[in-house]
C-alpha cells in the first residue's frame, strides 16, 4: 500500500503545453509538499500545504499552481512549459508542518522538448 | 538562514568497511537534523533525526549520526558497509531552526559501496 503516490511517473511534453501532476496521501498527514529536484540532484521546496492551506511558497512563477482539494491530495499544475522545467518532481507528507520525518512519493520525471 | 553543506559529492567504500557520510551545518536557533536516502529512480527514505537528547543517533539499516555541536557537524555512519547501501545521501535542517518548517537538503553525496 503506496503511502505517497504521484501520477505519473514520466511525463514528456513540448514547450507551451499545460500539465498535471496528481499526488495523494493515504497517511491522514496535515501537510504536503511540493519538491523539486534538479539534474544535479539538488532538491529545493517548492510549496507546503498545510490543512489545505498554502503556508509557504517559495520563489515559484506563477506558472506552477498547486491545487489541495482535500488534505489527502496536492496537485501541481504547471502552465506555459519551459525547458528549464525539466525536473524531477517529489511530492511528500508530514504529519504536521514540522512533523519529524517526511514521507516521499516515488518522483514525477518531467522533460520538456 | 539554516543551511547544510555536504562537503562531499562522492564517497567510495569497500564492501565491510566503515563508511562516514558528511554533514555540517548553520541553524540559528536549535538544530532538527535529519539524513534521508535516495536510492536510484526512487523518492527519498528517511534514516534517522537528531531533535535533543543522545548525540549519537541510530536510525534505519544499520546506521547511525552523530551529532557533535560544536564542530557543527551531523556525519552519517555505519560500521559495516553494504553493497546495497549504494545510493544517494541527503542531510537535511528545519529551514527556521525550531521545529517546525520545510526542510532545507544539502547537495547530496552519492555512496559507492564496491564488493
Amino acid at each position: 500500500d503506496t503511502a505517497v503516490s504521484q501520477t505519473p511517473k514520466y511525463l514528456v511534453t513540448q514547450m507551451g503545453n499545460d500539465k498535471s501532476i496528481k499526488c495523494e496521501q493515504n497517511l491522514g498527514h496535515d501537510t504536503m509538499y511540493w519538491y523539486k529536484q534538479d539534474s544535479k540532484k539538488f532538491l529545493k521546496i517548492m510549496f507546503s500545504y498545510n490543512n489545505k492551506e498554502l503556508i509557504i511558497n517559495e520563489t515559484v512563477p506563477n506558472r506552477f499552481s498547486p491545487k489541495s482539494p482535500d488534505k489527502a491530495h496536492l496537485n501541481l499544475h504547471i502552465n506555459s512549459l519551459e525547458l528549464g522545467d525539466s525536473a524531477v518532481y517529489f511530492c511528500a507528507s508530514s504529519q504536521d508542518w514540522g512533523g519529524p520525518e517526511a514521507f516521499f512519493g516515488q518522483g514525477t520525471r518531467l522533460t520538456v522538448v | 538562514a539554516q543551511s547544510v553543506a555536504q562537503p562531499e559529492d562522492q564517497v567510495n567504500v569497500a564492501e565491510g568497511n566503515p563508511l562516514t557520510v558528511k554533514c555540517t551545518y548553520s541553524v540559528s536557533g536549535n538544530p532538527y537534523l535529519f539524513w534521508y536516502v535516495q536510492y536510484p529512480n526512487r523518492g527519498l527514505q528517511f534514516l534517522l533525526k537528531y531533535i535533543t537528547g543522545d548525540n549519537l543517533v541510530k536510525g534505519s539499516y544499520g546506521f547511525e549520526a552523530e551529532f557533535n555541536k560544536s564542530q557543527t557537524s551531523f556525519h552519517l555512519k555505519k560500521p559495516s558497509a553494504l553493497v546495497s547501501d549504494s545510493a544517494l545521501y541527503f542531510c537535511a535542517v528545519r529551514d527556521n531552526g525550531g521545529s517546525q518548517g520545510n526542510l532545507i537538503f544539502g547537495k547530496g553525496t552519492k555512496l559507492s559501496v564496491k564488493p
